[in-house]
């Protein structure tokens, strides 16, 4: 079965460290997103990319953190330095999506468990 | 400000038993409606999508309902079992065209069945 991967699973740091996430959306996607998820939250929209074009960034702390897209196999979220704050689990999920697309789904990885101490 | 609004919080059950679970939602332009699965430690499945003209959608055990007039729906578990222990996430598509592609996100409902 085709899925989402992230890596790494886990990451915990210390405060003012970089962390880089990693994740490989489904071949043939389109539309790759990061979330952010917290008890107090639910998910968060950090970023959004068609096509490898970020489209939406809004959601992020522009000062520590950053998304890319190197290629159409592999999409990054790094945060430089980390806080504390960050602590949460990151998602990433990609998609076929079309403008004025309707019926689209959505496929999630498994996420990225990340505590800064 | 777009809102989606999930009740009960938490839900305890017995296996067996049927249960449902609301959402509320205030989106717009209103594109879609889904009911995420999301089991402890993994990432939401989807489990139904339902546009403007469909009010009623099911996949095995699970039945979603859409008032679009009212904008609420509903998720329906029949003969729960334990393996449905999971937070439920309502979630609704805002469209409008071009490179717009919202998703609204509910704090989800977190249903315990026991045996």
């Amino acid at each position: 079965d085709a899925r989402v991967t992230q890596t790494p699973r886990h990451k915990v740091t210390e405060m003012g460290q970089e962390v880089t996430m990693r994740c490989q959306p489904i071949l043939g996607h389109n539309t790759v997103f990061w979330y952010r998820q917290t008890m107090m939250q639910g998910l968060e929209l950090l970023a959004y990319f068609r096509n490898r074009a970020p489209l939406d960034d809004s959601g992020m702390p522009k000062d520590r953190f950053s998304a890319e897209m190197p290629d159409a196999t592999l999409a990054t979220l790094k945060i430089q330095p980390s806080e504390p704050r960050d602590s949460a689990v990151y998602f990433c999920a990609s998609g076929f999506l079309i403008p004025r697309g309707t019926n689209e789904k959505l496929f999630f990885g498994s996420g990225t468990q990340l505590s800064v101490l | 400000k777009n809102q989606v609004e999930q009740s009960p919080q938490s839900l305890i059950i017995l296996e067996g038993k049927n249960c449902t679970l609301q959402c509320n939602y205030t989106v717009s332009p209103f594109s879609n409606l889904r009911w995420y699965k999301q089991d402890t430690g993994r990432g939401p499945v989807s489990l139904t999508i339902m546009t403007f003209s469909e009010n009623t959608k099911s996949n095995g055990r699970y039945t979603a309902t859409l008032d679009a007039d009212t904008k609420q729906s509903s998720l329906h578990i029949t003969a729960s079992q334990l393996s449905d222990s999971a937070s439920y996430i309502c979630v609704v598509s805002a469209n409008s065209g071009g490179s717009n592609y919202k998703l609204t996100f509910g704090k989800g409902t977190l249903l315990t069945v026991n045996p």
